[in-house]
């Protein structure tokens, strides 16, 4: 079993839609969890951090379910812009720091 | 400015030859992390070092060296064991403990096998 899992999508969706991504982890002492955002051909960049409690970021709402080992990300009234690749992050014993294969969204007009 | 710098942005090797990728940092960070990335896939974790002159294998170590001389530089060296190289290669840094920290990239390189 892979370490941390996506569905890879793709996810297309119209503008305006609400979409929700889920990423599950398989080793239960993971501390740290991320959503990273990458576009076509350009490295990954840090969208949020995910917290224990669940966080917003205008748009963007990540959560934690520690119990089922999933990290969660909602994006609410989806713009073109949103169009990427979503990758989840889990650190995992020392420094190990593991992406998921990252699930493709297309946003349509 | 500070950020992470990868050279050089496309390289081309034949087969059977070593090539190495640079990786240099000047945000004093700590943590060091290579990964590949193939085409529609996600990050996979080739090396890691949490500190000079120390370094640990990830996922995918096999075919694959590196150094950690000094803290700003983390060369990634990829041999002709690693039967096929040609993928985006991924760079990156993290400060302090790593916990709940930003991990910080370079732009890849782009290797090509002909």
């Amino acid at each position: 079993r892979k370490e941390v899992e996506q569905d890879p999508g793709p996810f297309n969706v119209p503008e305006g839609a609400t979409v929700a991504f889920n990423c599950t982890y398989s080793n239960s002492a993971s501390q740290s969890f991320f959503w990273y955002r990458q576009d076509c051909r350009k490295e990954p960049k840090l969208l949020m951090s995910v917290y224990s409690s669940g966080n917003e970021d205008g748009r963007f709402t990540a959560q934690l379910n520690r119990a089922s080992q999933y990290i969660s990300l909602l994006i609410r009234d989806s713009k073109l812009s949103d169009s990427a690749t979503y990758l989840c992050v889990v650190t995992s014993g020392t420094y190990k720091y593991i992406f998921g294969t990252g699930t493709r969204l297309k946003v349509l007009a | 400015d500070g950020g992470i710098t990868q050279s050089p942005k496309y390289l081309f090797r034949k087969e059977g030859q070593n090539v190495t990728l640079s990786c240099e940092q000047n945000l004093n960070h700590d943590a060091m992390y290579w990964y590949r990335q193939d085409p529609g896939q996600g990050l996979r974790l080739i090396y890691y070092s949490q500190i000079v002159n120390d370094f640990q294998k990830g996922d995918i170590a096999e075919g694959y060296s590196v150094s950690r001389e000094k803290k700003e530089s983390f060369p990634l060296t990829v041999t002709s064991a690693q039967k096929n190289p040609t993928a985006f290669y991924l760079c990156a840094s993290i400060e302090g403990t790593g916990w709940n920290t930003e991990a910080f990239f370079g732009q890849g390189t782009r290797l090509t096998v002909v």
